[in-house]
């Protein structure tokens, strides 16, 4: 079973200050994407990352994936409170039974205070 | 682009009643779906595949007979909570993606289920 340890499970900030969620795993994925939720939504995908090493930006947001295809991190910069959310990342293998299922990590729940 | 749309956002019943929730793929076709439940403040947790035209594989720990699935077309896949206990009370969300390596997945919105 393959596992996505998320960390931290919790984060509370303040504006302007800068964050990193970590999700690492033992095991490679083909694919991992970093997930934003709100209350009583669905989570809305953020970005994919498929190519160890990768590096891609989102205005204030950076994600990284590992060079091993095992570890992924999001960077925030200068934090806004309109970033407060759930966030989440999933991993994906490639094929076999498990093709297209998502290995989700628990999660960080940011709050950015204004 | 892409859209999984789930209905209904929210339902409140009694104990004891069934609850069908759908979940359909607006602008493609979805060989593949997921439904996962999910607790407040925690993550998702996958209950069961659903594949178009066979049996919904079901995660480890998931009651078949308790959670029904069924995928009757490329666009539809329906999740029916059967004989609803207030333990059941959770958020539930489909999510969709067709097929092709490294496809993201497109979640719905999600069903909040209250059993009274």
């Amino acid at each position: 079973t393959q596992l996505l340890e998320q960390s931290p499970q919790f984060l509370s900030i303040q504006e302007g200050e800068n964050l990193t969620v970590y999700c690492n795993s033992s095991s490679v994925f083909s694919s991992l994407q970093w997930y934003r939720q709100e209350p009583g939504e669905g989570p809305v995908l953020l970005v994919t990352v498929v190519t160890g090493g990768e590096v891609k930006k989102l205005k204030r947001l950076t994600f990284q994936f590992g060079d091993a295809r095992k570890d992924s991190s999001l960077h925030i910069t200068a934090a806004q409170p309109g970033d407060t959310g759930l966030y989440l990342c999933a991993g994906t293998n490639a094929g076999g039974t498990s093709y297209g299922k998502l290995t989700f990590g628990q999660g960080t729940i940011l709050t950015v205070h204004p | 682009g892409a859209v999984v749309s789930q209905h209904p956002s929210r339902v409140i019943c009694k104990s004891g009643t069934s609850v069908k929730i759908e979940c359909r793929s607006l602008d493609f076709q979805a060989t593949t779906m997921f439904w996962y439940r999910q607790f407040p403040k925690q993550s998702l947790m996958l209950m069961a595949t659903s594949n178009e035209g066979s049996k919904a594989t079901y995660e480890q720990g998931v009651e078949k007979d308790k959670f029904l699935i069924n995928h009757a077309s490329l666009t539809l896949s329906t999740l029916t909570v059967t004989s609803a206990h207030p333990e059941d009370s959770s958020f539930y969300i489909c999510s969709a993606f067709g097929d092709g390596l490294d496809q993201p997945q497109h979640f719905g919105d999600g069903t909040r289920l209250s059993i009274l």
